[in-house]
């Protein structure tokens, strides 16, 4: 089974609106962390935002907010106001077991949002 | 300050021939990943280090890859024999390794395609 799994295979958003990328993950671990990157087309992977397994509270950074819902295993990304710069592949990904030991990431196959003027 | 470099940006070689991919971590950063992300396996683990144990490689696909970090720092990826089916961008991230989130910083990445 996909640990990650992103199923919107392209996102349209028109310019100043609001957007949700969908994510959900799959483990049986009870410490986890979830993230979202972002690759535009110069290739980087660019940190967006992080919630941690235990976190009670939705994480929020700038114009990025994560709405985790646990029970449902889900994570998705929502992008207020979106801008023309925000048209590039997103991922999910995934560390589990506790941060400190190894955290290497499971990536989702990502999405593509292009905002649209 | 600086991010994480990586070098070459690209890098074009014949099959059969080894190519040597470099990653300079964010400096004071301990662990460092290698991930490959190619077209029909999407981005995938290939090996860490943390500090001066022992490195996971259990991502690797194989002997023909290897990889080293030297003083701490800068890593270098090593495919030998190049095979068409290795053509992917491999990135680099690193870390500082003891935080509450531990999160990962890439690199822009090294383009290999293998003619």
């Amino acid at each position: 089974a996909q640990k990650i799994t992103q199923t919107q295979p392209g996102m349209f958003v028109q310019e100043k609106e609001a957007v949700t990328l969908d994510c959900t993950y799959d483990t049986s671990d009870q410490s986890y962390g979830l993230f979202w990157y972002k690759q535009p087309s110069s290739g980087e992977m660019i940190f967006l935002i992080y919630q941690g397994s235990y976190d009670e509270q939705n994480a929020t950074e700038g114009r990025y907010s994560l709405n985790f819902q646990k029970a449902r295993k889900s994570a998705n990304l929502v992008i207020s106001a979106s801008q023309l710069g925000d048209s590039a592949m997103y991922f999910c990904a995934m560390r589990e077991g506790r941060a400190g030991a190894n955290s290497k990431l499971t990536f989702g196959k990502g999405i593509t949002l292009s905002v649209r003027p | 300050g600086a991010g994480v470099s990586q070098s070459p940006s690209n890098k074009v070689t014949e099959k059969g021939k080894d190519v040597e991919l470099r990653c300079d971590p964010i400096s004071g950063h301990t662990a460092l990943y290698w991930y490959r992300q190619s077209l029909g396996q999407g981005l995938e683990f290939l090996i860490y280090f943390q500090g001066n144990s022992a490195p996971d490689k259990s991502g690797l696909p194989s002997d023909r890859f290897s990889a080293e970090r030297t003083g701490g720092s800068v890593s270098t990826l090593t495919i030998q024999r190049t095979q068409q089916e290795d053509s992917a961008v491999y990135l680099c991230a690193s870390t500082t390794g003891v935080t509450s989130k531990n999160i990962q910083y890439f690199g822009a990445g090294t383009r290999l395609s293998v003619l």
